[in-house]
Parts: structure tokens; C-alpha cells; sequence
């Protein structure tokens, strides 16, 4: 059974400092785990995907994750934070790539002038 | 390229009505899902299409009905709304398997059960 856990539900940065978002995943299988974004009153738009390629995985935006087995985990990144990343993230893992995804209850991102 | 478009974006029921919801997409893609939207449970799965006259359950797909008639389109019916169906309703495609493919998101649909 899959699951993941989203270890912050809400995290506020000040606009050019570094954004951490932490996810920790639970997989029977080899998994497969993404990053969604999003804004307010739209729809999920995927910012970067892992998929048992390079560990170190790269996004839109300047984002990137990293997978890191050992740990059980998928962690967020960006160098510095823009106002326009303002949004909710939802990390999602997939077991074996079925059909069903497992999503992370979010993590609300506010960025401060 | 409109992506993925979904009607109504907000609906207000009373109890014990049904309605339709359409999702239609204008990328070719074998594969569909509904999703509902709770706060902070993140999106849980209601039924899901792996190509055109297939439908399948999903994690939450009591209370729900859906059809694919048509490759583009996947409808999610509700025949008879519950205060519990109160949710922002999300249809996604992709091109694959979701769990090795991006899916597309549509704006979403408010639905508010009295």
C-alpha cells in the first residue's frame, strides 16, 4: 500500500530566501512520486516528476526534489522564492505506476514582500 | 488548445437532487479520472476511465456515476446529493498510466449540498 505525508501543512518564506517543502512517502513498490502546484481557484498543474531515473529531479519554476530511498523521501526545493509561488503543493506517490495516486494533504506556501 | 475543461464551475444543490458534471478534453488522451477535493485530505480518486465505453471505481466512488461515451468527455453524475457531496470536483487526463504520466487538470467545480 501506498501513502505520503506532508510534514508541513502551511509554510511561510520571505520573497528571495530558499523554500523547503518536506514529503515523506510509503511504498510496497518501486515508486514513482510527483510534485503538484496549485494556485488559488485553478487546477493542479505538475511541477516535476520521479519516476527511477536520476535522483536529483528538475522542475518548471526553478524547483527541484530529490529522492532519497534510504530516507523514505521527496523533499521540495527552491533557492529563492518568488511571490507568484504563492500556492498549495501536494505531493503524490504511485506504486508501480497504477492508476492510482496517493496525495499528500498539501502544503500551503505564503510568500512575504 | 483549451486542455482540459470541466462545466459548471459552481453548482449549489438541495439535498436529494441529482446533477451532471461534464469534463471534456482536446488531447487525445485514453485516460480520465474524477477527483473530489476536501480540505486537507488532499484529492482522493472517485472513478476513473482507461479509454473510451470503460469506467472503473476508484477510492470514493459511492454515491457516483460515470460514463464515457466519447474519447473527449467523461461525465460525473450525482443521482442523489447528500451535505456529504459538498466538495470541489476535479476531472484529469493523461496521455498513460497516472502513475508514470503528468496528469492535466481541469479548473474545477464547486458544489455546494444544502
Amino acid at each position: 500500500a501506498q501513502s505520503v505525508t506532508q510534514l508541513d501543512s502551511h509554510v511561510s518564506v520571505s520573497e528571495g530566501t530558499p523554500v523547503l517543502l518536506r514529503c515523506n512517502y510509503s511504498s510496497s513498490y518501486s515508486p514513482s512520486l510527483f510534485w503538484y502546484v496549485q494556485h488559488p481557484n485553478k487546477g493542479l498543474q505538475l511541477l516535476l516528476k520521479y519516476t527511477s531515473a536520476a535522483t536529483l529531479v528538475k522542475g518548471i519554476n526553478g524547483f527541484e526534489a530529490e529522492f532519497k530511498k534510504s530516507e523514505t523521501s521527496f523533499h521540495l526545493t527552491k533557492p529563492s522564492a518568488h511571490m507568484s509561488d504563492a500556492a498549495e503543493y501536494f505531493c503524490v506517490v504511485s506504486d508501480g505506476g497504477d492508476y492510482k495516486l496517493s496525495f499528500g494533504a498539501g502544503t500551503t506556501v505564503t510568500v512575504r514582500a | 488548445n483549451a486542455g482540459v475543461t470541466q462545466t459548471p464551475k459552481f453548482r449549489v444543490l438541495k439535498t436529494g437532487q441529482s446533477m451532471t458534471l461534464l469534463c471534456a478534453q482536446d488531447m487525445n488522451h485514453e485516460y480520465m479520472y474524477w477527483y473530489r477535493q476536501d480540505p486537507g485530505m488532499g484529492l482522493r480518486l472517485i472513478h476513473y476511465s482507461v479509454g473510451e465505453g470503460t469506467t472503473a471505481k476508484g477510492e470514493v466512488p459511492d454515491g457516483y456515476n460515470v460514463s464515457r461515451l466519447k474519447k473527449q468527455n467523461f461525465l460525473l453524475g450525482l443521482e442523489s446529493a447528500a451535505p456529504s457531496q459538498t466538495s470541489v470536483y476535479f476531472c484529469a487526463s493523461s496521455y498513460g498510466l497516472a502513475g508514470y504520466n503528468e496528469q492535466f487538470f481541469g479548473p474545477g467545480t464547486r458544489l455546494t449540498v444544502l
